[in-house]
């Protein structure tokens, strides 16, 4: 089974609205954290935001906001007011359990395209 | 500050021959980690070196080798090229190794072609 599903392969927003970003995941240990990385065209990943597995309130860095969903298994990317350099594959990743180390396991990810 | 840097950026080889790449960590970033992202999917973790130590391995062949430096820059080895390892090889740092909100700064990465 995947560990992380991101099931949009590629998505439209218009310039300042909102958009979701979706991510399930899939594991069996209680610790874990569930990162959001934007990777535009020069190849670089970027964090964005980052979630533990025991944290109650769901992580906010600016437009990024991250919908926990712990019972569910999802953890939602939320860009607030998109702006063109929004624009970018976005990878939601996992690490999973307290001796992973700096293992992510990443997810397929999803195209976001900012029209103006 | 400089972040994160790889060498080369892009490269082309041929079947069979051997392949050297290298990273550059964040100044006292102790911890590199090395990831393959094939075009079209997400990255996938090769290795992981801290204090000169392996912490951790993916699921590669053997043809693939890594070692850090006291300096904590590191090289990626592949050895035997095969058309499959054309990819984007991302390096990444970090201050330490381990659970929690331990985030991994990555690099540009190295674009390898092997025809």
């Amino acid at each position: 089974a995947q560990k992380i599903t991101q099931t949009q392969p590629g998505m439209f927003v218009q310039e300042k609205e909102a958009v979701t970003l979706d991510c399930t995941y899939d594991t069996s240990d209680q610790s874990y954290g569930l990162f959001w990385y934007k990777q535009p065209s020069s190849g670089e990943m970027i964090f964005l935001i980052y979630q533990g597995s025991y944290d109650e309130q769901n992580a906010t860095e600016g437009r990024y906001s991250l919908n926990f969903q712990k019972a569910r298994k999802s953890a939602n990317l939320v860009i607030s007011a998109s702006q063109l350099g929004d624009s970018a594959m976005y990878f939601c990743a996992m690490r999973e359990g307290s001796a992973a180390g700096n293992k992510l396991t990443f997810g397929g990810g999803t195209r976001v395209l900012v029209k103006p | 500050d400089a972040g994160v840097t790889q060498s080369p950026t892009h490269l082309i080889k041929t079947r069979g021959q051997q392949v050297t790449l290298r990273c550059s960590p964040i100044s006292g970033h102790k911890s590199v980690s090395w990831y393959q992202q094939v075009l079209g999917q997400g990255p996938q973790f090769i290795f992981q070196y801290y204090e000169k130590e392996e912490r951790g391995r993916g699921n590669f062949p053997d043809r693939f080798s890594a070692r850090q430096f006291p300096n904590y820059s590191s090289e990626l080895n592949v050895n035997a090229l095969l058309l499959g390892d054309s990819a984007l090889y991302l390096c990444a740092s970090s201050l330490r190794t381990g659970s929690g909100a331990n985030v991994l700064t990555f690099g540009a990465g190295s674009r390898l072609t092997v025809l």
